[in-house]
């Protein structure tokens, strides 16, 4: 079954750090742009990073640009997102998401499977 | 405010066909392709449309996607009440060089 976990999530003060991390399986890991997806609770979907599949190519919302980083381990099937200066408006549920391949292109920037969220509450 | 610019909300009855509007610029659905999300309360987005008006394997020929210069449409027909849900339009924006959601429309199924 392909599947998403994200985990590390939790409550954290302003200017605290947390990472995220998101297990991939059921899939060739390796071969897939990963994604990150914020949503505030009541609030939409706001995207906040990409990753390519080999690590040579990022890119950030700029709400998070300079404090979030965003990487890989292939080997390990796990993507992550390393969350610094956090403040309160960074308060979400982080959803990890695929790229979308299908019959042997791949759109970078369509997500088709996500994971059930984890939840980051910056607050004193 | 979002860079893509979506109704609130729509409504619609059993059977009927609702259309939902999503209007960018030439940055992004000017120039990329647009994905719609299914979100259902209480989970994760799902994948309905990409490539502009291309449905993924599984999702029901109900749902189908258009692109015109800078706008794009979400089209449901046979509406059902399992399709109250919310809805979101995606890009790539060439300028913010990021992609950029839709602020999400809420779909009710009277």
């Amino acid at each position: 079954e392909v599947q998403l976990v994200e985990s590390g999530g939790g409550l954290v003060q302003p200017g605290g750090s947390l990472r995220l991390s998101c297990a991939a399986s059921g899939f060739t890991f390796s071969r897939f742009w990963m994604h990150w997806v914020r949503q505030a609770p009541g609030k939409g979907l706001v995207w906040v990073s990409r990753i390519n599949s080999d690590v040579s190519i990022t890119s950030y919302a700029d709400s998070v640009k300079g404090r979030f980083t965003i990487s890989r381990d292939n080997a390990k099937n796990t993507l992550y997102l390393q969350m610094n200066s956090l403040r309160a408006e960074d308060t979400a549920v982080y959803y990890c998401a695929r790229g979308y391949c299908s019959g042997g292109s791949c759109y970078r920037n369509g997500m088709d499977v996500w994971g059930q969220g984890t939840t980051v509450t910056v607050s004193s | 405010q979002s860079v893509l610019t979506q109704p609130p909300s729509v409504s619609g009855t059993p059977g009927q066909r609702v259309t939902i509007s999503c209007s960018g610029s030439s940055s992004n659905i000017g120039s990329n392709f647009v994905y719609w999300y299914q979100q259902l309360p209480g989970t994760a987005p799902k994948l309905l449309i990409y490539k502009s008006d291309q449905r993924p394997s599984g999702v029901p020929d109900r749902f189908s996607g258009s692109k015109s210069g800078t706008s794009a449409s979400l089209a449901i027909s046979g509406l059902r009440s399992e399709d109250e849900a919310d809805y979101y339009c995606a890009a790539w924006d060439d300028s913010l060089s990021a992609v950029v959601f839709g602020g999400g429309t809420k779909l009710t199924v009277l």
